[in-house]
């Protein structure tokens, strides 16, 4: 009940393109979840968040979008670029908990020039 | 977001010693977390530090294995004892934000080597 799985492991997308994962969650009492980006050798930086309140959430290039009947939700890369080439990992978390982040298991991306 | 510091960034070590590792914030925190991100794998919360209490372990995490200190609220302390090759990973300490929101961030992490 406490994980969160993340698909697909590693993804190719040539620039330009829209780069898609997806995380689903069985524990109904989450009510935050974020996407983090991580680079080789550095801690993973806070990308997006959103709660169970909204469907959908954009950030310039990046959107979540929360289906909360089905327990998943996905980030959307538009207009992926090169530097955008990272492991991505989604989490989720019961606020006014512990504060516990509990995470899927990372999908790396490529984005190809 | 919080400016968040570790020491060491990386170390060798060998089997049988224990390391110390440090985590810095630029502003007080409540609540800080210490997280494990073994070889290619995700991140497991290890332990939740908060000032002036005992720190809360999760399954699987041992105080004699991981102590953590947490004397004020801008630093904590990871001891990994007594270490073996399978200790080998990147501990990463957490804080929550500035705003004591639910949203927290993450020091660089500090890679370590056990041989």
């Amino acid at each position: 009940q406490q994980q969160v799985k993340q698909s697909p492991q590693s993804l190719i997308v040539q620039k330009g393109g829209i780069s898609i994962i997806n995380c689903a969650y069985e524990n109904t009492a989450f009510d935050y979840f974020p996407w983090y980006q991580q680079f080789p050798g550095k801690g993973p930086a806070l990308l997006i968040a959103i709660r169970p309140d909204v469907s959908e959430k954009k950030e310039g290039r990046f959107t979540i979008s929360f289906n909360k009947s089905a327990k998943q939700f996905s980030l959307h890369i538009m207009d992926s670029q090169p530097g955008d080439s990272a492991t991505y990992f989604c989490a989720a978390s019961i606020t006014g908990n512990t504060g516990k982040l509990i995470f899927g298991q990372g999908t790396t991306l490529q984005v190809k020039p | 977001s919080a400016v968040i510091s570790q020491k060491p960034s990386r170390d060798i070590c060998q089997r049988g010693t224990s390391l110390t590792i440090q985590c810095q914030v630029d502003s007080q925190v409540t609540m800080m977390f210490w997280y494990r991100q073994q070889p290619g794998q995700s991140l497991t919360l290890i332990a939740t530090a908060n000032q002036g209490s005992e720190a809360t372990y999760e399954s699987g995490f041992v105080i004699d294995k991981f102590p953590i200190s947490r004397p004020n609220l801008t630093f904590s302390t990871l001891t990994v004892s007594n270490m073996s090759p399978e200790d080998s990973s990147i501990y990463l300490c957490s804080v929550e934000g500035r705003t004591g929101g639910y949203e927290q961030y993450f020091g660089p992490g500090t890679r370590l080597t056990v041989t």
